[in-house]
């Protein structure tokens, strides 16, 4: 079945600390990874794609298909970082699979 | 600016009325979806169309109608509101050529 797992629900890091997302997903294809992001009283927005292997504000994430894993990840942590974040899955015939979603909370 | 837009914003109803939100999308994006915003549920998709007169079900569908008579334009009723339909509910629109979603700012819906 297709799947994408967030395990953490809140995840809570000091200014300047390194942090890491953690997504895992079961899809028997070639997967399209994504990593979306909600701030506060703002809507979803795209943060990066696993495709284009770029970082955005800092994040990077990699495909490691052998784990089936697409974690997000940053070195060090700002405040404005504290959002929603969500992994989603691309299952082909143009749908969309979210993770439930990890609330980062970066503290001063 | 080509956008997507959700009316209403926030919407108070009660058990048994019937209740549309609009999804408005300027893109001319063939792709669109509605999904429910939930805790500890993350994003669920309702229903999706990729297309003039295409319309389909996602995982939680029951109690929930979409129709799509033109390309910007994807409305989803409930038909008889149920309080566990209170929700945040977002349409997004897909862009195909690079796969991201547009997601409109969210309709806040509450059944009493």
């Amino acid at each position: 079945a297709q799947r994408v797992t967030q395990p953490e629900k809140l995840l809570s890091v000091f200014k300047g600390a390194p942090v890491e997302l953690k997504c895992n997903y079961s899809y028997s294809g070639s997967p399209e990874l994504f990593w979306y992001v909600q701030y506060s009283r703002q809507r979803l927005q795209l943060l990066l794609r696993h495709i284009s292997r770029e970082s955005i504000k800092g994040f990077t994430a990699d495909l490691n298909k052998g784990e089936t894993s697409f974690h997000l990840k940053k070195p060090f942590a700002q405040e404005e970082d504290s959002a929603m974040y969500y992994c989603a899955l691309n299952a082909g015939t143009y749908k969309y699979i979210f993770g439930t979603g990890t609330r980062l909370k970066v503290l001063a | 600016d080509a956008e997507i837009t959700q009316s209403p914003r926030h919407k108070i109803t009660e058990t048994g009325r019937q209740v549309t939100l609009a999804c408005h999308q300027t893109w001319n994006h063939n792709n669109m979806f509605w999904y429910r915003q939930d805790l500890g549920h993350g994003l669920r998709l309702i229903h999706y169309s990729y297309g003039v007169h295409d319309t389909n079900k996602g995982e939680v569908s029951d109690g929930y109608s979409v129709s799509r008579s033109n390309t910007e334009d994807l409305p989803l009723t409930l038909e008889s509101a149920a309080s566990s339909q209170t929700s945040v509910y977002f349409c997004a629109s897909e862009d195909r050529v690079t796969g991201e979603l547009f997601f409109g700012e969210g309709s806040r819906l509450t059944v009493l």
